[in-house]
């Protein structure tokens, strides 16, 4: 079974950084993903993490330990399009044919 | 040309009646799947089929059926509709077979069901 964590709210302002934090404890592990959804919308992919260390994709970087089943997402420059959901995934290894288990997502809400 | 595709995108039913969501991809994946997403926005894994053979099946109540014809086309029958199944169940696709294949999930628009 997975077990992921993550905060159900966070606030920022426009220009600022975020770091959105996920914990997952899973019995196999092949990849974390976030994923940012819209109010209404179908969830979107952002960045996915199978190593240890840093992945950057323009303003949105992600970062991944395996050892502390740990990784965030890292917003810079936040925009009032910023303000969304944000779901972390894990990928199961175990499974032969492994499907996505989401958190409970993180809704950002940007102000001016 | 959109990639996944579900209908009806709102669907408003009676507790008791039986209604069906239908998806198609057109991205030539192997694999699609059938999540729900409640009101606390918690989206969960439902069904997966891969060339039309069902390979993940959550704790679903029976009255919920997925159906795929073929590889680009899954729906999900409910019957017997109950006030609980009020949701947005999304379909979604991905391409399991192929190597570089990271884990990445295409999904549709959602389809939002209300029972009263």
């Amino acid at each position: 079974g997975q077990n992921i964590d993550q905060p159900t709210e966070m606030t920022a302002t426009e220009g600022a950084i975020v770091q959105i934090n996920c914990t997952y404890q899973t019995s196999g592990f092949n990849g974390l993903f976030w994923y940012q959804q819209h109010a209404g919308e179908a969830p979107t992919f952002l960045s996915y993490n199978v190593l240890d260390g840093l992945e950057e994709k323009g303003r949105f970087s992600s970062f991944l330990s395996r050892s502390k089943g740990y990784s965030y997402l890292l917003l810079k420059e936040l925009q009032m399009k910023d303000s969304a959901s944000y779901l972390c995934a894990v990928r199961d290894r175990d499974s032969g044919y492994s499907t996505l288990t989401f958190g409970k997502g993180t809704m950002l809400l940007v102000s001016p | 040309d959109t990639a996944v595709s579900q209908t009806p995108k709102y669907l408003v039913t009676q507790m008791g009646n039986d209604k069906s969501i239908k998806c198609e991809q057109n991205l030539g994946h192997d694999t699609m799947y059938w999540y729900k997403q409640d009101s606390k926005k918690f989206l969960k894994i439902m069904f997966s089929y891969n060339n039309k053979e069902l390979i993940i099946n959550e704790t679903v109540p029976n009255r919920f059926s997925p159906k795929s014809p073929d590889k680009a086309h899954l729906n999900l029958h409910i019957n017997s509709l109950e006030l609980g199944d009020s949701a947005v169940y999304f379909c979604a696709s991905s391409p399991v077979s192929r190597r570089d294949w990271t884990g990445e999930l295409f999904f549709g628009e959602g389809s939002r069901l209300t029972v009263l």
